[in-house]
């Protein structure tokens, strides 16, 4: 079956502009998570949002981050007024609740 | 609050070698336990996890893991590696009952020579 798509697979934005990153998650999945790999910092959490719960958003790094999950299904997050330091390859996973996150293929984000 | 040591940044092997990677976490719950590999420019891919029952893991492309709790290990070992296993490997930590949230480690670059 199809696993968890992300899109753009590549974002190249100048600083200060806003960003929108999509996730979807594998069908029938009801968790899903973002996580920020970049080279200072390695594999960060990010936000878990858990069917109609509130979304746990305590690795969020600023307020200019946030994210939605609509309908239960798709992802976006948005990266407003971006920082040449929010520059990374951002990954969302999906799972059944508690167990396995299976992920994506990320999208690299590039701050000019 | 949990956290992830992989003690090895990189490490080079010969091709048939056998392999160990080295993984220790830190925790006051009990956790779960994955390895995720993640070959370049790629997402992460389960290898393997630990839930519960025996402590000897086996995963996909022949590895195999073994956790230990009085020293907090979960090192990640292979008896005989291929070029194709060259890739970085994470180790992660979830706690039980707890936030959904993986804790991962560093990652260690594993380069295999012909």
């Amino acid at each position: 079956g199809a696993g968890v798509s992300q899109s753009p697979s590549n974002k190249v934005t100048e600083k200060g502009k806003d960003v929108e990153l999509r996730c979807d998650p594998i069908s029938g999945h009801t968790a899903l998570y973002w996580y920020r790999q970049s080279l200072g910092q390695g594999l960060e959490f990010l936000i878990y949002f858990q069917g109609n719960s509130a979304p746990d958003k305590s690795g969020l790094p600023s307020d200019r981050f946030s994210a939605e999950r609509t309908g239960g299904s798709v992802s976006t997050l948005t990266i407003q007024r971006t920082q040449q330091e929010d520059s990374a390859v951002y990954l969302c996973a999906s799972s059944v609740v508690t167990d396995t996150q299976y992920f994506g293929p990320g999208t690299r984000l590039t701050v000019l | 609050a949990q956290s992830v040591t992989q003690l090895d940044s990189q490490v080079p092997v010969f091709e048939e070698a056998p392999v160990e990677l080295r993984c220790n976490y830190s925790s006051s719950v009990s956790v779960y336990l994955f390895w995720y590999v993640q070959y370049p420019n790629q997402g992460l891919q389960l290898l393997l996890k630990y839930l519960s029952g025996s402590t000897l893991v086996k995963g996909i492309n022949g590895f195999e893991a073994e956790f230990n709790k009085s020293q907090t290990s979960f090192h990640l070992r292979k008896p005989s590696v291929h070029i194709s296993d060259t890739a970085e490997y994470f180790c992660a930590v979830k706690t039980q009952g707890g936030s959904e949230k993986l804790v991962f480690g560093k990652g260690t670059k594993l380069t295999v020579n012909p």
